[in-house]
C-alpha cells in the first residue's frame, strides 16, 4: 500500500530565497507521485507529476522536483520565492494499477516579504 | 470544458438533516471519487468509483452513500448529517488506469464547504 509523509506542516522562506518541501513515500511498488497547490479558497491544482523516465520533473510556475528512489523521496523546489507562491501544498502517490490517491498532510507556505 | 463541477459551493446543516452534493465532470472520465478536507489530516478518501455502476469504499465512508449512474455524475449524500462531518468536501476524477491517459492526475473540482451545527 502506499503512503506519503510531508515533512513540516509551515514553512516560511523569505521572498527570492529558495523554496523545498520535503515529502517522502513508502511503497513495495515503484509509484506515480504528484505535488498539488491549493491557494485559499479553492480547489486543488496540478503542479507536476512523476510516472516514469526522467527523475527531474519540472512542473509550472518554477516548480521542479526530483524522485529519489534510494532515498524514497520526492521533494519539491523552487529556486526563488514569489509572494505568489503562498499557498497549501501537498504531495500524493499512487501505485501502478490502483486508482486510488493517497495525499500526505499539506504544508502550508508563507513567504515573507 | 468546465472540468468538474461541484454544487453547491457553501452548505449549512442541522444535525440529522440529510443532504446531497453533486459532483458532474465532462472529460467522460472513468474514475471518480470523494474526499474530505480537515486541518492537519491532508485530504481522505470517502468513497470512488471506477465507472458507471461501480462504487467502493474509501479511507472514511461511514455516514455517507454514492452511486454512479451515469459516466458524469457521482453524487455524495449524507443521510443524518452529524457535527463531525462539517469539513471541505472535494469531488475528483480521471481516467483510469486502463485508460490511455492513466498518468494524468486527478481533476478537481472547486470544493463544498459543509458546515453541520
Amino acid at each position: 500500500a502506499q503512503s506519503v509523509t510531508q515533512l513540516g506542516s509551515h514553512v516560511s522562506v523569505s521572498e527570492g530565497a529558495l523554496v523545498l518541501l520535503r515529502c517522502n513515500y513508502s511503497s513495495s511498488v515503484p509509484p506515480y507521485l504528484f505535488w498539488y497547490v491549493q491557494y485559499p479558497n479553492q480547489g486543488l491544482q496540478l503542479l507536476l507529476k512523476y510516472t516514469t523516465g526522467a527523475t527531474l520533473v519540472k512542473g509550472i510556475n518554477g516548480f521542479e522536483a526530483e524522485f529519489k528512489k534510494s532515498e524514497t523521496s520526492f521533494h519539491l523546489t523552487k529556486p526563488s520565492a514569489h509572494m505568489s507562491d503562498a499557498a497549501e501544498y501537498f504531495c500524493a502517490g499512487r501505485n501502478f494499477g490502483n486508482e486510488k490517491l493517497t495525499f500526505g498532510t499539506g504544508t502550508r507556505l508563507t513567504i515573507i516579504p | 470544458n468546465a472540468g468538474v463541477t461541484q454544487t453547491p459551493k457553501f452548505q449549512v446543516l442541522k444535525t440529522g438533516q440529510s443532504m446531497t452534493l453533486q459532483c458532474a465532470q465532462d472529460m467522460n472520465h472513468e474514475y471518480m471519487s470523494w474526499y474530505r478536507q480537515d486541518p492537519g489530516m491532508g485530504l481522505r478518501l470517502i468513497h470512488y468509483s471506477v465507472g458507471a455502476g461501480i462504487t467502493d469504499q474509501g479511507e472514511v465512508p461511514n455516514g455517507y452513500n454514492v452511486s454512479r449512474s451515469t459516466t458524469e455524475d457521482f453524487p455524495l449524500r449524507l443521510l443524518s448529517a452529524a457535527p463531525s462531518q462539517t469539513s471541505v468536501y472535494f469531488c475528483a476524477s480521471s481516467y483510469s488506469i486502463g485508460g490511455k491517459r492513466a498518468n494524468y492526475g486527478y481533476t478537481f473540482g472547486s470544493g463544498t464547504r459543509l458546515t453541520v451545527v
